[in-house]
This record gives structure tokens, C-alpha cells and sequence, in this order.
């Protein structure tokens, strides 16, 4: 089955102490991007790659890394977590040919993560 | 940056009403998207709009893609209970990949108590 897996689901931590999120996908797909969702903010991109070994910032990449060191995984690196990142993220792949209706953006399920 | 003006906010149906919601924008997109997204998912592609004018049906789903390239509306019609979740609209610049893809704020839809 086509699918972006995320892990964990959910994760509570401490200020300053790293996390990494993972997200795999099983599809080929050149381009992976990470979003939060925030309440009353919608999606918000942090970071996303075209391809393997490309990274990009989105809009909000302060306070976090990316990695995208082989076509499948996108993880998420919180160097020292602060209580102001505690939010849903989401990652999500798409192919980058034929457009959005041959090649939609492809969402995980989440990860609700909590900085205390 | 670049800022989707989504309403509703929040909105809440009673089963069988039609539902409408809008985005806007001060800048042009060539590309409307929207998506869905269920309590506990991740957002899912309804509609994707590509030309100016573009009325583009999905079922119960209708999009439009606004003539001045900067505003889209989805209607849903003869709503029924699983149309509850958040539904975002999402615009693309002519050229942009979708590393360059701008989400609203998204709509709410609930049942009505």
C-alpha cells in the first residue's frame, strides 16, 4: 500500500533535549516536505527537498533540521526543542511529474508532539 | 509572504444542507487545490483546479477556480455526516513546484448539536 509512515504518533519531551521525527515513504517520490498545524494557523511549511540531497527552508525552519540523505526518508531534527514547537506535524511526498491530479500531495498521518 | 484569506472559519451543518467556503488572496495563483482532512489524518487532495474559470465536481464537490486567478470556493452539497473535518485551500504559483504550495488556514465543518 502507497503511504508516508511517520514516527512516533505522538511524543512528549523536555526543553533541550533532541528528537529526531522520522517519515518514509514507499511511492519514489522525489519531492518530502514537513508542515505544522497550529490552531487558527493552518499548515505551515518548514522545510522541504526535491530531491535527494536538496533541502530547502520553508516558512517557518527556525529551530529545526532536515536530512535527506536517500530518496525514501525525510526525517525531523529538533536540535534542543522549546515548548513553542509543541504542535501536529505533518510530512507528505508527491512526484513532481504531471501535475496534482497524477501526482497529489501525499500526507502522513502525524505526529502530535508536546515540549514541556 | 504570500497569505490565503480563508472563510469560514468554522462553520456548522445540519445534515442535507449545502455547505460553501472560500479562499482569497491579494496575489495571483495558478493553481487551486483543496483538501480534507479527517480528526486524526493527514490532509487528503478533493479538487485540483489549473485554469482561470475552472468549475471542476467531485461527487457532492464542486470547486471553482475564480477568474482574477485570486480567489477559489468549494461547495459541498446535501451534506452528510462524514463531510465533518477541516478542509484547506491550497494555491500554487505559475512555474512553483510544490515546494512552493500556500495553505489557508483551513474551514471547520461540525454537525450541528
Amino acid at each position: 500500500e502507497a503511504q508516508v509512515t511517520q514516527n512516533p504518533r505522538y511524543l512528549i519531551t523536555v526543553t533541550g533535549k533532541k528528537l529526531t521525527v522520522t517519515c518514509s515513504q514507499n511511492m519514489n517520490h522525489e519531492y518530502m516536505s514537513w508542515y505544522r498545524q497550529d490552531p487558527g494557523l493552518g499548515l505551515r511549511q518548514i522545510y522541504y527537498s526535491m530531491n535527494v540531497e536538496v533541502t530547502d527552508k520553508g516558512d517557518v525552519p527556525e529551530g529545526y533540521k532536515v536530512s535527506r540523505k536517500e530518496k525514501r526518508n525525510f526525517p525531523l531534527i529538533l536540535e534542543s526543542p522549546s515548548p513553542n514547537q509543541t504542535s501536529l506535524y505533518f510530512c507528505a511526498s508527491s512526484s513532481q511529474k504531471g501535475g496534482f491530479y497524477n501526482s497529489p500531495l501525499h500526507f502522513g498521518n502525524g505526529t502530535r508532539l508536546t515540549v514541556t | 509572504g504570500q497569505q490565503l484569506n480563508q472563510s469560514p472559519q468554522s462553520m456548522f451543518i445540519q445534515e442535507g444542507e449545502d455547505v460553501s467556503m472560500n479562499c482569497t488572496s491579494s496575489s495571483i495563483f495558478n493553481t487551486w487545490l483543496w483538501y480534507k482532512q479527517d480528526p486524526g489524518e493527514g490532509p487528503v487532495l478533493l479538487i485540483a483546479l489549473y485554469k482561470a474559470g475552472e468549475l471542476t465536481s467531485n461527487g457532492r464537490l464542486t470547486a471553482q477556480f475564480g477568474i482574477t486567478r485570486k480567489d477559489s470556493f468549494l461547495n459541498i452539497s446535501a451534506s452528510i455526516p462524514s463531510d465533518v473535518g477541516i478542509y484547506f485551500c491550497a494555491g500554487l504559483n505559475y512555474g512553483g513546484s510544490q515546494g512552493n504550495l500556500i495553505f489557508g488556514k483551513g474551514t471547520k465543518l461540525s454537525v450541528k448539536p
